[in-house]
């Protein structure tokens, strides 16, 4: 059973960063692509970025190139995703999924991390 | 960027009826190497990750239930869910993971009429 765990709840004031990680239990990590999706309040998702960890390269939206950075660590199985110059417009749920080698789809979800940028 | 357009936005069907939404892609997501088109179907509802429903536009997903279907292949696709069901009361997106950026349709919110 292929878990994804992810760190918990963070208020952040503007213009400060937060990291959000991603931990993968009970499966493959190195060739599986994790993508960092988010639904801000409203709204519908939206894919931020992705990582296969043992190529290390990752793939960000255009509109966070420059923000965001996506990484990940071999030897504990968590993918992080950090997000910089947070506005109010960043406050999110922020979720980590999981697509296998085959690629047929997001099959595993973290639970979701609700990042609130507030002054 | 691929834009994808759902259609309808939202949904009124009423309990044992037929629920299609359509999903159409600004360019093709077709794989002609494997004939694969690189499109999926999620079922999100509040407090929940979103579900994976249907993967490569029409194969469903392991212990989703058979009244879910995805067809369509390039750039035109379509979930069906044969007979609503009270459960299914959520929001669907389609998403294309063709080429980066992925991309999610805007979604369809599906009620009970």
């Amino acid at each position: 059973q292929v878990q994804l765990m992810q760190s918990g709840p963070e208020v952040k004031n503007p213009g400060s960063s937060v990291k959000v990680s991603c931990k993968t239990s009970g499966g493959t990590f190195s060739t599986y692509t994790v993508s960092w999706v988010r639904q801000a309040p409203g709204q519908g998702l939206e894919w931020m970025g992705e990582i296969i960890p043992v190529f290390r390269t990752p793939k960000y939206a255009q509109r966070f190139q420059g923000r965001v950075t996506i990484t990940a660590d071999e030897s504990t199985s968590t993918a992080y995703m950090e997000l910089s110059s947070l506005r109010s417009e960043d406050t999110a749920l922020y979720y980590c999924a999981r697509m296998d080698a085959f690629w047929s789809g997001y099959s595993d979800w973290g639970q979701g991390t609700l990042v609130t940028v507030s002054s | 960027d691929i834009v994808l357009t759902q259609s309808p936005d939202s949904l009124a069907v009423s309990l044992g009826e037929r629920a299609t939404i359509n999903c159409k892609s600004s360019q093709n997501v077709l794989e002609s190497s494997n004939n694969r088109s690189y499109l999926t179907w999620y079922q999100h509802k509040p407090g929940q990750p979103p579900k994976l429903l249907i993967y490569w536009a029409s194969t469903r997903e392991s212990g989703v239930p058979d009244r879910f279907s995805g067809s369509g292949s390039g750039t035109d696709f379509t979930l069906t869910i044969s007979s609503l069901q009270a459960a299914d009361v959520a929001v669907y997106y389609c998403h294309q993971y063709y080429v980066a950026p992925r991309t999610f349709g805007q979604g369809t919110k599906v009620e009970i009429k």
